[in-house]
């Protein structure tokens, strides 16, 4: 069964940093992009970028550029999404997913899901 | 950047009728880059429909999705309990993947 399981909640105070992780199993880690997306409170959900673990290929929606990091240890079949200075505006919930094809481009979509990682941040 | 506007905000039907929810590109696509996903309260968001048309592993036949160039559509075609969720559809372009707004489908 594929399956991406993630990281636990966390609370932090602004100006904090913080790694999420997200591990995958079931498949070849290595051949598939895992995506993150970010739902805050009580809002939709917002595409932050996408990362390749064969060769650390990654793409940043244009929103969150320069505002996280995406990064993945192949060794381990994980990736995770970071912050060096979090804001109050960075709680959310934070969702990893597999884009659903390994090598075809016309399989793009999400699937499957990790089960969410909540952040929250609070002086 | 592509702009996906869904509509209504929010539905409200009972059990048993038909739901309709649209998706519009603010640019035409292919629909084979249009996928729509649903989410429950707590839950993390499923796919639904992919390719604009072809329903997803274990989605039932009540769910089908139609449209193509910058209007799809999402039917339901008799509301079960379980359905009422938010729905969201997405697309892939220009190496961005986008998602609308969503549609809150609640019971009337």
């Amino acid at each position: 069964e594929v399956q991406l399981v993630q990281s636990g909640a966390e609370v932090k105070k602004p100006g904090e940093s913080l790694k999420i992780s997200c591990k995958g199993s079931g498949y070849s880690f290595t051949s598939y992009w895992i995506g993150w997306v970010r739902q805050m409170p009580g809002k939709g959900l917002e595409w932050m970028g996408i990362i390749y673990p064969g060769d650390s290929d990654t793409r940043y929606s244009p929103s969150f550029q320069g505002q996280v990091t995406i990064s993945a240890d192949k060794s381990i079949s994980t990736a995770y999404l970071q912050w060096s200075s979090l804001k109050a505006s960075d709680t959310a919930m934070y969702y990893c997913a597999r884009r659903a094809g390994a090598t075809t481009p016309d399989v793009w979509w999400f699937d499957p899901w990790g089960q969410g990682t909540l952040v929250t941040v609070s002086s | 950047e592509i702009v996906l506007t869904q509509s209504p905000g929010t539905l409200s039907l009972s059990p048993g009728e038909r739901a309709t929810l649209s998706c519009r590109a603010s640019q035409s696509i292919s629909s084979s880059y249009l996928a729509w996903y649903q989410q429950k309260p707590g839950q993390a968001p499923r796919l639904l429909i992919y390719g604009a048309s072809s329903r997803a592993t274990g989605i039932p036949d009540r769910f089908s999705g139609s449209g193509s160039g910058t209007d799809f559509t999402l039917t339901i075609s008799r509301l079960e309990p379980e359905d009422f969720a938010v729905y969201y559809c997405q697309q892939f372009g220009s190496s961005l993947y986008t998602f609308g707004q969503g549609t809150k489908l609640e019971i009337k």
